[in-house]
């Protein structure tokens, strides 16, 4: 069963401090991943996608990919208390035309 | 307007009732998707279309049935309704080369009494 796999926290950073958020998949022939953020009560949003190794970086977001040891990062710097929310991480459903297999996510909380 | 909607937004309902949920869209998408979220399980995949001629299965696809009726709606059934379906359930929407960048639209919360 090919898998992406997430602590689901929940996860508690201050204010201003740097959130990383950890993801780890088994299917080794995975190219691209997605961040997805979820606020309490609503639908997830697509934040961030990786397709190669390294890092990509976006405002205060940076996602990294290391194919090697089979896992996938987010970090947020300058935390604030509108990033508390459930992040998904999604890598490609094997087989599956191109679907996302989703982590059951890690829950943020940023205090003041 | 949201890009992507959903009706009903909540529904409860009884065991052995049929439910229909349905999605339409104005992103203009091919492929549109069935997810269903549990506490503690995830999103998992239900169905699948890349187009009104393309329907398939996904992770959990027992005990759903859907319709593409067009290219911008797509309706998920349940034609038994059971209390292990209660659920959030979500469309989602994306380009058919940009399988992984999905556009969700607000959820239909199915509560199976």
């Amino acid at each position: 069963q090919k898998e992406v796999e997430q602590n689901s926290g929940p996860l508690s950073v201050p204010e201003g401090a740097i959130a990383s958020l950890n993801c780890t998949y088994s299917d080794r022939g995975s190219q691209s991943f997605f961040w997805y953020r979820q606020y309490s009560g609503k639908s997830p949003e697509l934040i961030m996608f990786i397709y190669s190794n390294g890092d990509k970086e976006d405002g205060r977001f940076t996602a990294q990919l290391n194919k090697a040891s089979q896992y996938v990062s987010l970090l947020i710097r300058d935390s604030q208390p509108s990033d508390s929310a459930t992040y998904l991480c999604a890598g490609p459903l094997v087989g599956s035309q191109g679907n996302l297999i989703f982590g059951k996510g890690t829950k943020l909380s940023v205090k003041p | 307007d949201a890009d992507v909607t959903q009706t009903p937004r909540n529904r409860i309902t009884k065991t052995g009732k049929r439910i229909m949920l349905e999605c339409s869209q104005t992103k203009g998408h091919d492929r549109m998707y069935w997810y269903r979220q549990d506490p503690g399980l995830g999103l998992r995949l239900i169905y699948y279309s890349f187009d009104v001629k393309d329907i398939n299965k996904g992770e959990i696809s027992d005990g759903y049935s859907v319709s593409r009726q067009a290219q911008a709606k797509f309706s998920l059934s349940l034609e038994s309704a059971i209390p292990n379906q209660t659920a959030l359930y979500f469309c989602a929407t994306s380009d058919l080369d940009r399988a992984g960048e999905l556009f969700f639209g607000e959820g239909s919360r199915l509560t199976v009494l």
